[in-house]
């Protein structure tokens, strides 16, 4: 069983839709979680960053963490053709080794 | 990723050549992560480092791979006698401080290894 597991997707969805994205864990000692969103040929480009349960927004982005069920979500109101790119979780415990979803792929339809 | 630089973008080696990917952290951080990704596969952590020192190379496979980051320069990742296997993306990133309480990892815009 991988340590992070994310559906690949690849997911597609119109424009304006509520775009929903989640990762399980097994580690429970995981507190920091974060998700990137990857375009083509690109790095990861953090877009939230979360310590421990709870909810948190920024702009058209909430990401949610449920610990006591080892599952986070992120979620992308009022989707944008530009949202088109590969979203990747990452979480971590207290130190620097994070671990990455292998990503799910997304497509805005205009 | 604005600020975490690395070069070549894109390399091609043919396989038992050596392939030399360089690293410059954003201006203030002094500690450098590299990772690497496999095709359909997420990102998987390497080493880590900070000025003359590696603190964790866990994630590096035992042979032909190693890194360095000099007190003066940027950080390398060194591959010798490449193999097809090695074909994949390496990102490095970097941060003000170890560890991920109050602050966060940013990530360069990779560099492309391709093994021929």
């Amino acid at each position: 069983q991988k340590e992070v597991e994310q559906d690949p997707g690849p997911l597609s969805v119109p424009e304006g839709a509520i775009v929903s994205l989640n990762c399980t864990y097994s580690n429970s000692a995981f507190q920091y979680f974060m998700w990137y969103r990857q375009y083509s040929r690109k790095g990861p480009e953090l877009l939230m960053y979360t310590y421990s349960s709870g909810n948190k927004e920024d702009g058209r982005f909430t990401a949610q963490v449920d610990k006591s069920s080892k599952y986070i979500s992120l979620f992308i109101r009022d989707s944008q053709p530009s949202d088109s790119a590969t979203y990747l979780c990452a979480m971590s415990d207290h130190d620097y080794k994070l671990s990455f979803g292998a990503g799910t792929t997304v497509t805005v339809r205009a | 990723n604005a600020g975490v630089m690395q070069n070549p973008r894109h390399l091609v080696r043919r396989r038992g050549q050596e392939a030399r990917l360089r690293c410059s952290p954003m201006k203030g951080h002094s500690h450098v992560y590299w990772y690497r990704q496999l095709p359909e596969e997420g990102l998987k952590f390497m080493v880590y480092l900070q000025k003359e020192n590696i603190i964790d190379e866990s994630g590096m496979p035992k042979e032909r791979f190693s890194a360095e980051f000099p007190k003066e320069g940027p950080s390398i990742l060194r591959i010798q006698q490449v193999v097809r296997g090695d074909s994949a993306a390496y990102f490095c990133a970097s941060s003000p401080q170890s560890g991920l309480s109050g602050n966060t990892i940013y990530f360069g815009e990779g560099s492309w290894l391709t093994v021929v």
